[in-house]
């Protein structure tokens, strides 16, 4: 079946736009999770949706940074006023609930100029 | 507190193991997972293994865990040039309500020549 889907697969935006990123779980998937991939470096938890419960935001760097889940499917990650140090591949996951593994998207890949 | 920590880069030659080690910091992680990150793809599941196992071997993989020296290591056997890639180590932190956190280290760049 399909997997974990994130659109674009890149995005250039000059400092200070907003941006929105998407991200389409696995069909079946309660779970979905953000994270940031700065150059060079392992992934940053961002932020967590479990089905109808409260998102666990803990992760997000600053409140420039948002995001939604529409119908418990796809969400979207709003970045307001970008920042060069926003620059990074955003990558998504899924997972069944409790489930063992999370399946990553191939990622959107940000450059702020 | 959560740190996962691996070695920036190793070198190998075609048709070697390659071992890549991984130290974990919290002795309640669940599962402890190695992903593959080939460069500009998103990240592939390679393996995983749960706390209460000290081995596990999936073809050319095997994954070793040391629970006392919170060690983790990833053997490939005869690394092909395919392999080269980032490889990530994760553990996974299990709360209330289905919700599993995972802690990644920075990643080991793994580059096979001939």
């Amino acid at each position: 079946g399909a997997g974990v889907s994130q659109s674009p697969s890149n995005k250039v935006t000059e400092k200070g736009k907003d941006v929105e990123l998407r991200c389409d779980p696995i069909s079946g998937h309660t779970a979905l999770y953000w994270y940031r991939q700065s150059l060079g470096q392992g992934l940053e938890f961002l932020i967590y949706f479990q089905g109808n419960s409260a998102p666990d935001k803990s992760g997000l760097p600053s409140d420039r940074f948002s995001a939604e889940r529409t119908g418990g499917s796809v969400s979207t990650l709003t970045i307001q006023r970008t920042q060069q140090e926003d620059s990074a591949v955003y990558l998504c996951a899924s997972s069944t609930q409790g489930g063992e593994t999370q399946y990553f998207g191939p990622g959107t890949r940000l450059l702020v100029l | 507190g959560e740190d996962v920590e691996q070695s920036f880069f190793l070198s190998v030659r075609e048709g070697d193991s390659s071992v890549i080690n991984c130290t974990y910091t919290d002795s309640s992680s669940t599962y402890l997972y190695w992903y593959k990150q080939e460069p500009g793809a998103g990240l592939q599941l390679l393996t995983y293994i749960f706390s209460n196992m000290d081995m596990k071997q999936d073809q050319r993989l095997t994954v070793l865990l040391n629970k006392k020296d919170k060690h983790l290591s990833l053997r490939i056997a005869d690394t092909q040039t395919g392999d080269s890639a980032i490889y990530f180590c994760a553990e996974r932190f299990s709360f209330s309500g289905g919700y599993n956190k995972l802690i990644f280290g920075a990643g080991t760049r793994l580059a096979v020549h001939p």
